[in-house]
């Protein structure tokens, strides 16, 4: 079975600092993709990536980083200077392909990212 | 404007009542889904929904009921619901809902906030 952990249930910063955001899966397709999702106090998940597993490139939009690396198992999210627009609940999911041939996302806990003025 | 839209965005309802949550997506995709978010648990994939077909019921209590008239539209039928039902609860949407196209991104919407009392 597939699963996404992210030990991280709540972290603190001002604004201004860099914070990582850890997520570690688990899953025994070769084949799998993964994802990061925001989620503001509206409710609403907000896309903001998704790796395939055959792409180790690290990869940098704006302020956002992320760092995939299959040895580990691991795709951790970095915010650099960090903004109070960035306090959210973020989720890390990972794509699974099940028995029947669909598929469907199989979410982490969250992180609550509270960024302080 | 998000392209997966959800109505009601909050609903109180008591555990006789029959009430639905309604989705629309704007985005041309083939594959709709529910998923529940409660409080301290990680989402939850309720149904999946290909070409107006369910195709997955993530072991779902019979108090629910989804129903997809057509590609663009979800229905979740409520009715006699418990207290511990009280959640979010998210439509989404992807191109897809297959195994060979599981890099599909998932969008949402704003989700439903759901009490039940």
């Amino acid at each position: 079975a597939q699963k996404v952990t992210q030990a991280q249930t709540e972290i603190s910063v001002v604004e201004k600092e860099d914070v990582t955001l850890d997520c570690v899966y688990e899953t025994r397709d070769t084949t799998y993709y993964l994802f990061w999702y925001k989620q503001p106090p509206s409710g609403e998940l907000v896309f903001l990536i998704r790796r395939n597993s055959f792409d180790e490139q690290n990869e940098i939009s704006g302020r956002y980083s992320w760092n995939f690396q299959k040895s580990t198992s691991s795709f951790n999210f970095t915010i650099t200077a960090s903004q109070v627009v960035d306090s959210a609940v973020y989720f890390c999911a990972l794509s699974e392909a099940w028995d029947t041939g669909r598929r469907a996302l199989t979410f982490g806990s969250g992180t609550r990212l509270q960024v302080q003025p | 404007e998000t392209g997966v839209t959800q109505t009601p965005r909050h609903l109180v309802m008591g555990m006789t009542n029959k009430k639905s949550l309604k989705c629309e997506q704007h985005l041309g995709h083939n594959a709709m889904y529910w998923y529940k978010q409660s409080a301290k648990k990680p989402l939850e994939l309720m149904f999946v929904y290909s070409l107006e077909e369910r195709v997955e019921n993530n072991s779902v209590p019979s108090r629910f009921s989804p129903e997809c008239p057509n590609s663009s539209h979800l229905f979740l039928h409520l009715h006699t619901l418990q207290p511990e039902d009280s959640a979010l609860y998210l439509c989404a949407s992807s191109q897809e809902a297959s195994a060979e196209s599981s890099g599909n991104t998932i969008y949402f919407g704003e989700g439903s906030w759901l009490t039940v009392v």
